[in-house]
């Protein structure tokens, strides 16, 4: 199974700052890679497809990049309404899989 | 507009086993697989499994394998997820929910399972 490790598991900003999270998996997964923001008691929302599509609706505020095994999720001026957790997820014929989540809060 | 509908929140012993249904609507139903995605609380996101909703064929992660079943009915647009064996650590809010290629774009409200004795 492939993993996902993501980090920094949670982090502390303030508003405007830039933010980055990485995403590893442990062999190539080509683009296959999707982040997701999760706010307490909420489904996640699909924010970026394949590594590096913006999703519509989403600000542009919020960008991916990466492929092969290393992967970055950038949020260029954080917000308040930013406040949440964000996973990766990796797709492969197997399934999918989730990296152990980033909780972003300000600081 | 694309929706799934999940069945309520339940209250399982140990041992026992849960059905959780899902009910799609706004798009063909037999067009796309559905996910089925657990959370525990305060924690990540799992991946259980996946199910052709055109044929029935299953994928299951191996952790679940032997544990859950997932099924679906045509006739009302109906996915589900049955989880046996329950214990304890598998209190968690399960998602049921519709990919768009490799990501997932809709999700469901989820179901509340406590697993108390």
């Amino acid at each position: 199974d492939i993993q996902m490790t993501q980090s920094p598991s949670s982090l502390s900003a303030s508003v405007g700052d830039r933010v980055t999270i990485t995403c590893q998996a442990s062999q190539d997964i080509s683009n296959y890679l999707n982040w997701y923001q999760q706010k307490p008691g909420k489904a996640p929302k699909l924010l970026i497809y394949d590594a590096s599509n913006l999703e519509t609706g989403v600000p542009s505020r919020f960008s991916g990049s990466g492929s092969g095994t290393d992967f970055t999720f950038t949020i260029s001026s954080l917000q308040p309404e930013d406040i949440a957790t964000y996973y990766c997820q990796q797709y492969d014929n197997l399934g999918i899989t989730f990296g152990q989540g980033t909780r972003l809060e300000i600081k | 507009q694309v929706q799934l509908v999940q069945s309520g929140a339940e209250v399982k012993k140990p041992g026992a086993s849960v059905k959780v249904s899902c009910k799609a609507s706004g798009y063909t139903f037999t067009s796309y697989y559905m996910h089925w995605v657990r959370q525990a609380p305060g924690q990540g996101l799992e991946w259980m499994g996946i199910i052709n909703p055109s044929g029935g064929s299953t994928s299951y992660a191996q952790k679940f394998q032997g544990r859950v079943t997932m099924t679906r009915d045509t006739s009302t647009s109906t996915v589900y997820m049955e989880l046996s064996s329950l214990r304890s650590e598998d209190t968690a809010v399960y998602y049921c929910a519709r990919p768009l290629d490799t990501a997932i774009l809709y999700w469901g409200q989820g179901t509340l399972v406590t697993v108390s004795s």
